[in-house]
């Protein structure tokens, strides 16, 4: 079974829905984190958690919020979705003091 | 802010050795990372240099030169699955964090 989990894989919505990208991990880390990907842009930071009272803000959080439910679960909301949040969306997971970061599958979300 | 460059196509067949440059701006990094991507799945990490000088895992090997600001990776005998994209990225110093920042990322083509 994978360690870092996405879910949903692949997510068609409409400009102005709500939508939840949800990340499990069966690693046991307190780190998680959400990135977008954009061709020919590389990863990018949206949000971080380093535990579960602890939420912080990347490169690039507007438009998305996060919620840390439990040490295991990281989610990404986006509360009105817009074309441009058309992107490869990935959570990662890293221990305390650790340089790995360890990758979910991604989620391709596409905005019309 | 930071910046990370590397170049965004190298071409090589395979056999060969080839060498993925990275250049960045930044202050305050605790070291460089490398990250192994293919066709849009899941990034993997593949080294890491907290200290200037090499450091050999297998087939790669990866190099840092703080005084220069200045990175590559070595991918040796090279294969047909090392085609894929990889990206550098500096370990960030954030107020007692730690966080990625990721280049663009280098496509990398092996030919037979």
């Amino acid at each position: 079974d994978a360690d870092v989990t996405q879910t949903p894989r692949n997510r068609i919505t409409k400009t102005g829905k709500r939508i939840m990208l949800e990340c499990s991990q069966t690693k046991g880390h307190d780190r998680m984190y959400w990135y977008r990907q954009d061709p020919g842009l590389g990863l990018r930071l949206i949000y971080y958690s380093f535990d579960v009272k602890d939420i912080n803000k990347g490169e690039i959080s507007d438009g998305y919020s996060v919620s840390r439910q439990a040490q295991a679960k990281f989610s990404l909301s986006l509360e009105s979705a817009i074309p441009n949040q058309t992107a490869l969306y990935f959570c990662a997971t890293s221990a305390e003091g650790a340089y790995e970061q360890y990758f979910g599958p991604g989620t391709r979300l596409t905005v019309t | 802010g930071q910046s990370l460059e590397q170049p965004s196509e190298v071409t090589a067949v395979e056999g060969a050795i080839v060498q993925i440059n990275c250049t960045y701006q930044t202050s305050g990094f605790y070291g460089l990372s490398w990250y192994q991507q293919h066709d849009g799945g899941a990034p993997t990490f593949l080294s890491y240099n907290a200290l200037d000088g090499l450091e050999e895992t297998g087939r790669f090997s990866s190099f840092l030169s703080r005084s220069d600001s200045y990175g590559y990776l070595l991918l040796q005998e090279l294969q047909m699955k090392d085609s894929a994209s990889y990206f550098c990225a500096v370990r960030l110093k954030r107020s007692g964090y730690s966080t990625l920042t990721f280049g663009k990322g280098t496509m990398l083509l092996v030919s037979p």
